[in-house]
């Protein structure tokens, strides 16, 4: 079965630091992986995917993940983080065809101080 | 010139009453979603159409009916609200027969069941 772990609920980082938000899937194929971002009441907007190909994937707002097959992770990363990047991040993989069934992490929220 | 529009924005009612959620997507695409957001953040799916027809059906309560009566349109009606059922319903769409197009969602519905 599909599973997507986010092993940090919480993180803070200071304006202009390197931020890495950590997410390992669980699945039985090649799997296709996603990165969201929630606003405080907004829905969920794309930083991008991975479906095959080039394992380092950008993204929007500079964000990047990279695709690690023997740790099953897909890890999201951005080299200076700005005071609006404070979310909730969640990490997903997609079964079926695609990403037609999304299986969502618990999410990490961001915290950005000053 | 929203893409995944919901209505209402926040919803609050007592317990028993029959309440409906309205989703219009104005993307040309053929599959939409109904996922639940509950309150530590887990998203998790509940419904899909693909062009008007069922395709994913999770383990949801069948107090929960969703109708599309156009692909362009899915909305989601809860018989006999429970306290249970407070939550946050985030609406999407995709172009399910292209394999790359990711979830577009809407910005959530917040259910409040009194």
């Amino acid at each position: 079965a599909q599973s997507v772990t986010q092993p940090d609920i919480h993180i803070t980082v200071s304006e202009g630091a390197s931020l890495e938000l950590r997410c390992n899937y669980s699945y039985g194929a090649t799997p296709y992986l996603f990165w969201y971002v929630q606003s405080p009441g907004q829905g969920l907007q794309l930083l991008l995917k991975y479906f095959s190909g080039d394992t380092l994937v950008q993204g929007i707002k500079d964000f990047e993940a990279e695709f690690k097959r023997s740790q099953s992770s897909f890890n999201l990363r951005k080299p200076s983080v700005h005071w609006s990047d404070a979310a909730e991040y969640f990490c997903a993989v997609g079964a079926g065809s695609g990403a037609n069934n999304l299986f969502f992490g618990t999410g990490t929220r961001l915290t950005v101080i000053p | 010139d929203t893409a995944v529009s919901q209505t209402p924005k926040y919803l609050v009612t007592q317990m028993g009453n029959d309440k409906s959620i309205k989703c219009e997507q104005n993307l040309g695409h053929d599959t939409m979603y109904w996922y639940k957001q509950d309150s530590k953040k887990f998203l998790k799916i509940m419904f899909s159409y693909n062009n008007k027809e069922l395709i994913i059906n999770e383990t949801v309560p069948n107090r929960f009916s969703p109708k599309s009566p156009d692909k362009a349109h899915l909305n989601l009606h809860i018989n006999s609200l429970e306290l249970g059922d407070s939550a946050v319903y985030f609406c999407a769409s995709s172009q399910l027969a292209r394999r790359n197009s990711p979830l577009h969602f809407g910005n959530g519905t917040r259910l409040t069941v009194t």
